[in-house]
């Protein structure tokens, strides 16, 4: 088990700019999540999954904001013309799911996000 | 909506000081409370949850107890180490579903030998 894995660690791209980030999480979990974290804030939930599907999204997730998980494992989140607004560190979390039990979510190291 | 407030830091303590981090929330029903901890250069990690009034979570030294009447979840540790130096997020979901957690902003604890 190497834990929930997040490339790239850092991006530096131009306002107008598209972006993805990947998340590998843990093998067996079947939920995964995005949240964004700015400065001097504590994390904000995006959208998760369970298995490929999108169950849940936060209005924080705009038009420009789309997350996809094609095969129930690694996920994706792109951010089309990128804004300044959107520099924040983007959190990716996996857990194993089902019910309405509580399961613990393992968080990635995060990928940093610069947009100049 | 719902909401949580916390202590702003740094706090910074000498090794083996008493440690109190508030956090008190707006909910509605009984929502789940939780400690997360982050390290430096580490990710986020649970560190205790309470899910009823009265409830104590506690791990590594640490301890929580939900407080329904006051509407608090306050951190606290007895001596701490400098291998406690983290920030400290405070954080509650609605109890049921996916538990998806809302944060507090963070509190920063520095300790020092």
């Amino acid at each position: 088990d190497t834990g929930v894995s997040q490339n790239p660690r850092h991006k530096i791209t131009k306002r107008g700019q598209n972006v993805t980030f990947r998340c590998d999480p843990i093998s067996e979990h079947n939920r995964l999540y995005w949240y964004r974290q700015t400065l001097g804030q504590g994390p904000e939930f995006l959208t998760y999954f369970q298995n490929e599907a999108q169950l849940e999204k936060s209005r924080l997730l705009s038009d420009r904001f789309s997350a996809e998980r094609p095969k129930g494992s690694f996920s994706t989140l792109e951010i089309q013309r990128t804004e300044q607004g959107d520099s924040a560190m983007y959190l990716c979390a996996s857990s194993l799911g089902g019910g309405t039990g509580f399961y613990e979510q393992y968080f990635g190291p995060g990928t940093r996000l610069t947009v100049t | 909506g719902d909401s949580v407030t916390q202590m702003e830091g740094p706090v910074t303590l000498s090794e083996e000081a008493f440690l109190t981090i508030n956090c008190t929330y707006t909910a509605t029903g009984y929502p789940s409370l939780f400690w997360y901890v982050q390290y430096p250069g580490e990710g986020l990690q649970l560190l205790l949850k309470a899910t009823k009034a009265d409830d104590k979570g506690s791990n590594k030294g640490f301890e929580a107890t939900y407080r329904k009447e006051t509407t608090s979840f306050h951190l606290e540790k007895g001596s701490v180490q400098v291998s406690d130096s983290a920030v400290y997020f405070c954080a509650l979901s609605a109890s049921g579903g996916s538990y998806i957690p809302t944060f507090g902003r963070g509190t920063s604890l520095i300790v020092h030998p």
